[in-house]
């Protein structure tokens, strides 16, 4: 049982490279979703999708691109990276909406220097 | 808009001590949620979840939670702490945001005396 499968799980950037988080799940979840952990800040939604074709803005969506082509990848991309997005990243899937659970991917630590 | 304030970012407790974390939510639509625990340097795991059935939910290694809608609340309790109970708590809403996804409150880390 994969689940959700995040990669890299650790990564160094330089300010400006660019860079795409990769996320797989194979339950056949319509929905998923990139989260990004600060301290005292808990999770924050950055960009979601309720299917393949479609995607939406989070909360904090800017600096980054996602795409939905199939229903098992999520991909996140990082334009232009920033200190500022030193962070870690968490990729989430569920099956629809209402009570089902929410299952999280392992994490992407993620540095911008 | 929903939110989940979850006050106090940091709780000590003793070995043997009752645990309560506690978490107030806003939602607009009957809500759905969640607590998380992350240990170090991993990701999250559910530990339990209300949708809307017993107002008191029973989760993994002996948490618990009361839904209590007139005080907004879904506040964590353990009778007894363990050491292995040392990690952040997230609490969570789903329900009525954009997608039907999750809003976290901003953590609690339970520290655990011997």
């Amino acid at each position: 049982n994969a689940g959700v499968t995040q990669t890299p799980k650790f990564q160094v950037l330089k300010t400006g490279q660019s860079m795409t988080l990769q996320c797989a799940q194979d339950m056949n979840h319509e929905y998923m979703s990139w989260y990004r952990q600060d301290p005292g800040m808990g999770l924050r939604l950055i960009h979601y999708s309720v299917g393949a074709g479609i995607t939406d803005q989070g909360e904090v969506p800017n600096g980054y691109n996602v795409s939905r082509s199939t229903t098992e990848d999520f991909p996140l991309r990082l334009l232009s990276a920033a200190p500022s997005q030193t962070s870690v990243y968490f990729c989430a899937s569920s099956p629809g909406q209402g009570w089902e659970g929410i299952y999280f991917g392992e994490g992407s630590w993620l540095t911008v220097v | 808009a929903q939110s989940v304030t979850q006050l106090g970012s940091h709780v000590s407790v003793s070995e043997g001590a009752l645990v309560l974390l506690r978490c107030n939510y806003s939602s607009s639509v009957p809500p759905y949620l969640f607590w998380y625990v992350q240990y170090p340097n991993q990701g999250l795991q559910l530990l339990l979840k209300y949708t809307s059935a017993a107002t008191l939910v029973k989760g993994i290694n002996g948490f618990e939670a009361e839904f209590k809608k007139s005080e907004t609340s879904f506040h964590l309790t353990k009778p007894s702490a363990h050491m292995s109970d040392a990690a952040e708590y997230f609490c969570a809403v789903r329900g009525g945001n954009a997608g039907n996804m999750l809003t976290f409150g901003g953590g609690t880390r339970l520290m655990v005396k011997p």
